[in-house]
């Protein structure tokens, strides 16, 4: 696709329930890269993969949050048993050289 | 504690100033990248600045990255509305492998009133 494409852009979940937030780099990108954002600041890295391989997931709070890029290209963010701290923006980005791209992120909201 | 401060956080402007946001750290950078983000929309990359002392210009935007890779300043000459937005610097740590894991600043919020 022209760009990095997440969905879906809005998700308001019950407390407790489990979340799939999925991003569809651009084509051919080799890195892919989750990250969240507060309002009004700057983005938090989450993971990242080269492929399908989860070079880096240091920066996951804590075992709820997991992801995954089983054939190198669409990724999936989970998140399991939400909480209201986990509300924020997820953005996605997709790297090709030093040029990183994000996606317009998907809204969560735990109520 | 954040490791790449940026100054100031909120900016509002009379259209035809100019203005100058800090990016600032102890930490080293292997390089430095400027965003700016509309409402509703991801950041979107200005510039990749990642020789130290390096100068970058984008139209009325300056770029500039400190001599010893820690700091970068952004410069907008005659501040127009469309400059609106949320202005992010964002880092690759030296010798770190992945220049796409950025640690970012909190961001300036520009508002430039015409």
């Amino acid at each position: 696709g022209a760009g990095v494409s997440q969905s879906p852009r809005y998700k308001v979940t019950k407390r407790g329930q489990d979340v799939a937030l999925r991003c569809d780099p651009i084509s051919g990108h080799v890195s892919l890269y989750w990250y969240r954002q507060a309002l009004g600041q700057g983005p938090e890295f989450l993971t990242y993969f080269n492929y399908e391989a989860q070079q880096d997931k240091s920066g996951l709070p804590n075992d709820r949050f997991s992801a995954e890029r089983p054939e190198g290209s669409i990724s999936t963010l989970t998140i399991q048993r939400t909480e209201q701290r986990d509300s924020a923006m997820y953005r996605c980005a997709s790297q090709n050289g030093l040029k990183v791209f994000f996606g317009q992120g998907t809204r969560l909201t735990v109520v | 504690t954040q490791l790449l401060e940026q100054s100031p956080q909120f900016l509002s402007i009379q259209e035809g100033e100019n203005l100058t946001v800090y990016c600032n750290s102890s930490s080293v950078f292997s390089s430095l990248q400027w965003y700016r983000q509309e409402p509703g929309e991801g950041p979107v990359l200005l510039v990749t600045v990642v020789t130290g002392g390096e100068v970058k210009k984008l139209k009325r935007l300056t770029f500039q990255f400190g001599d010893a890779r820690k700091d970068s300043s952004l410069h907008i000459t005659a501040a127009q509305p469309g400059d609106t937005g949320l202005y992010l610097c964002a880092g690759a740590l030296d010798g770190s492998s992945n220049t796409g894991k950025l640690i970012f600043g909190q961001g300036t919020t520009l508002q430039v009133k015409p």
